[in-house]
């Protein structure tokens, strides 16, 4: 158990839904990170927060979003969702808003699996 | 352009055979070089990190990667991997310059017997 806790596991949906994926991050740390996992794309960045701020947007598209909380978990929001939205989505946590280093490692968590039929 | 190129996508071995898996990077500014490795159906695990210093690192599971910076590469190397070495391994590189992880497309390594 790395200490970062995403639910659901698994999830299966239809074109044109929302989803909404959660993520804890480990106790103590302030990041969140969201990577999107597909065998096309690989690993993809998506956004991160500190601390309730958004911090580094990568490639997320605009149907997606999301948010840190008070109490550090976030949130990935997908909508009006397409078949190519199926993937792993990946959230990580780290202690700080620093670029990922030594003292900044990403701990990740196992993962969200979103199948869009 | 790529910024983490991982040369190999499938890597099989056999059972205590050596492994090395190759990593290339490009960047204009320092770097912090990682290694993390997923199980089937399970999260990424960190193997080991390059921070500075001694360019040889030992990771966990008798991992160990070689910085080059010359021919910016991060090569992880394994002397003999078992069964449970199966799984994909993926280089990552953080820039000073940049708060994202940037990660190489994986590389499957299948162990058998």
């Amino acid at each position: 158990d790395s200490g970062v806790t995403q639910t659901p596991k698994h999830l299966i949906t239809a074109t044109g839904q929302r989803v909404t994926l959660r993520c804890s991050p480990r106790s103590g740390d302030l990041s969140v990170y969201w990577y999107q996992q597909s065998l096309d794309q690989g690993l993809q960045f998506l956004i991160q927060y500190y601390n309730g701020e958004e911090r580094a947007k990568g490639n997320i598209l605009e149907r997606f979003s999301a948010q840190q909380f008070p109490d550090l978990h976030s949130e990935l929001n997908l909508s009006s969702l397409e078949l190519g939205d199926s993937a792993l989505y990946f959230c990580a946590s780290s202690p700080s808003g620093t670029s990922p280093s030594g003292a900044n490692v990403l701990t990740f968590g196992a993962g969200s699996r979103l199948t869009v039929l | 352009a790529q910024s983490v190129t991982q040369l190999d996508s499938q890597v099989p071995v056999f059972e205590e055979a050596p492994v090395e898996l190759r990593c290339n990077y490009s960047s204009s500014v320092s770097v912090y070089l990682f290694w993390y490795v997923q199980y089937p159906n399970q999260g990424l695990q960190l193997l080991l990190k390059y921070l500075s210093g001694s360019t040889l690192v030992k990771g966990i599971n008798g991992f160990e990667a070689e910085f080059n910076k010359s021919q910016t590469s991060f090569h992880l190397r394994k002397p003999s991997v078992h069964i449970s070495d199966t799984a994909e391994y993926f280089c990552a590189v953080s820039r000073s310059n940049d708060y994202k992880l940037s990660f190489g497309a994986g590389t499957t390594v299948t162990v058998r017997a």
